[in-house]
């Protein structure tokens, strides 16, 4: 298993335009979840989803929405790009058991650079 | 308010040398405590929880609720261990991880 794929690496998009960043979860892992990570910043929680569910929802603008597919992959889209969406973009996946919540396993991220 | 709390932003010791990363947190209940850490142009990977009360490439953490710390302790810092090193935490509620700053540990020969 490859772990969590991100796509794409990297992207530059201007003002105003809007964004979807993918994710493929590790075989087996039915959640996914989404950061955001600020240069000089720890990550920051975006969306939680787990059996294609809403779970989560960080403090963020409603620009930002994602989903998730049948087969557990999910996007981010960010709407109406702001400079300050530029950022490493991070996806995270995880087992989940009744209510537990297993270790998440991070991809490599994708950063996207509004200009 | 949730927080997870890393003071230092650098830290730099001499190879051999002990080192303590800290970490604080504010939390109502009892939450779970991670050290994630990331190598230079790798992604990030869980170090180690406080559940399990293990030992990871030398690295311990111990869980006071008291200081409501999570301090991250190796005795000899070896040259590897240069890296970004975030401590989060992990609500009752679900899976949301919420990090601190981070901290970046040079560990110079």
């Amino acid at each position: 298993d490859a772990g969590v794929t991100q796509s794409p690496t990297h992207l530059i998009k201007t003002r105003g335009q809007h964004v979807t960043l993918r994710c493929s979860p590790i075989s087996g892992h039915k959640s996914v979840s989404w950061y955001q990570q600020v240069l000089g910043q720890g990550p920051q929680f975006i969306f939680q989803y787990y059996e294609k569910e809403e779970r989560g929802r960080g403090n963020f603008p409603d620009r930002f929405s994602a989903r998730q597919f049948p087969n557990y992959s999910s996007e981010l889209n960010v709407n109406a790009l702001l400079l300050g969406d530029s950022a490493l973009y991070l996806c995270a996946s995880s087992l989940v058991s009744g209510r537990a919540v297993y270790e998440q396993y991070f991809g490599p991220g994708t950063r996207l650079t509004v200009t | 308010a949730q927080r997870v709390t890393q003071p230092e932003k650098l830290l730099s010791v001499f190879k051999g040398a002990p080192v303590e990363l800290k970490c604080n947190y504010s939390y109502s209940g009892s939450p779970e405590l991670f050290w994630y850490v990331q190598y230079s142009r790798q992604r990030l990977q869980l170090l180690l929880r406080h559940i399990s009360r293990e030992s990871i490439k030398g690295f311990t953490a111990d869980l006071n609720k008291g200081e409501t710390s999570f301090h991250l302790k190796k005795p000899f810092a070896q040259e590897e261990d240069s890296a970004m090193y975030y401590c989060a935490l992990r609500d009752n509620q679900g899976g949301k991880l919420i990090f601190g700053q981070g901290t970046e540990l040079s560990v110079k020969p």
